[in-house]
């Protein structure tokens, strides 16, 4: 398997509501990130997880919170998100934290839209 | 990481050699060079990277100049497929997490 897999695919929530992402890998990687894309702008890093634990917050609102039950899995949960937060979310894993081996590893993302 | 420059839009006929050049003239010597794309409503894909010497696999080759500065990525015979966002990005790798950031990149499109 050599897939990063993305649930759901797309996503509308109101503005009241919570939600989760999923992101999965089962290659045995060891980072997994989160990406936030808005539309015509390059991807823009979130949250990264290094064996596990949570080693870089870019500054995100606490509307979004990541949580890493294990090490193939990913979530971002979703709560009193705002109309901009409309975006595509994307998840990604490398196999070390440091970078050696051959890069990121991304999913097709999560086409999520704020109502 | 070092930041990189890439022209913001290229065009290149179907079956010819697609150049994408990519300036870097700030970057470590600790600095890997990495390319990826990203097809329309797709996640980025991991197409290559290096140190300073040049790098060729399965989807394209890999230039550096001599001083690191610039490079190029080649893409032997552009098809269809190909039309994407490009992008370049210099990090460093190592000790700790490390993370790609990624510049506006260069939308290639592919011509028939």
């Amino acid at each position: 398997d050599t897939e990063v897999t993305q649930t759901p695919k797309h996503l509308v929530m109101g503005m009241t509501n919570k939600k989760s992402l999923k992101c999965e890998q089962h290659m045995g990687h060891r980072a997994m990130y989160w990406y936030k894309q808005k539309a015509k702008k390059p991807p823009e890093l979130m949250f990264v997880y290094s064996y596990e634990k949570l080693s870089i917050n870019e500054s995100v609102p606490s509307r979004f919170s990541p949580e890493c039950p294990n090490s193939s899995l990913l979530n971002l949960h979703l709560h009193a998100l705002q109309p901009e937060d409309s975006a595509l979310y994307l998840c990604a894993s490398s196999q070390d934290p440091s970078g050696f081996g051959y890069g990121y590893t991304f999913g097709s993302g999560t086409r999520l839209t704020v109502v | 990481d070092a930041k990189t420059t890439q022209p913001t839009s290229m065009d290149c006929a179907e079956g010819r050699a697609a150049n994408l050049p990519c300036n870097h003239s700030t970057i470590s010597g600790n600095e890997y060079v990495y390319w990826y794309r990203q097809i329309h409503s797709q996640g980025p894909q991991y197409i290559i990277h290096g140190l300073k010497n040049n790098e060729t696999n399965e989807m394209a080759s890999l230039i550096i100049t001599e001083d690191r500065k610039s490079s190029t990525l080649i893409l032997p015979h552009a098809t269809l497929r190909d039309t994407a966002v490009y992008y370049c990005i210099a990090t460093p790798l190592g000790a700790g997490s490390y993370q790609l950031t990624f510049g506006k990149g260069t939308k290639l499109s592919v011509i028939p």
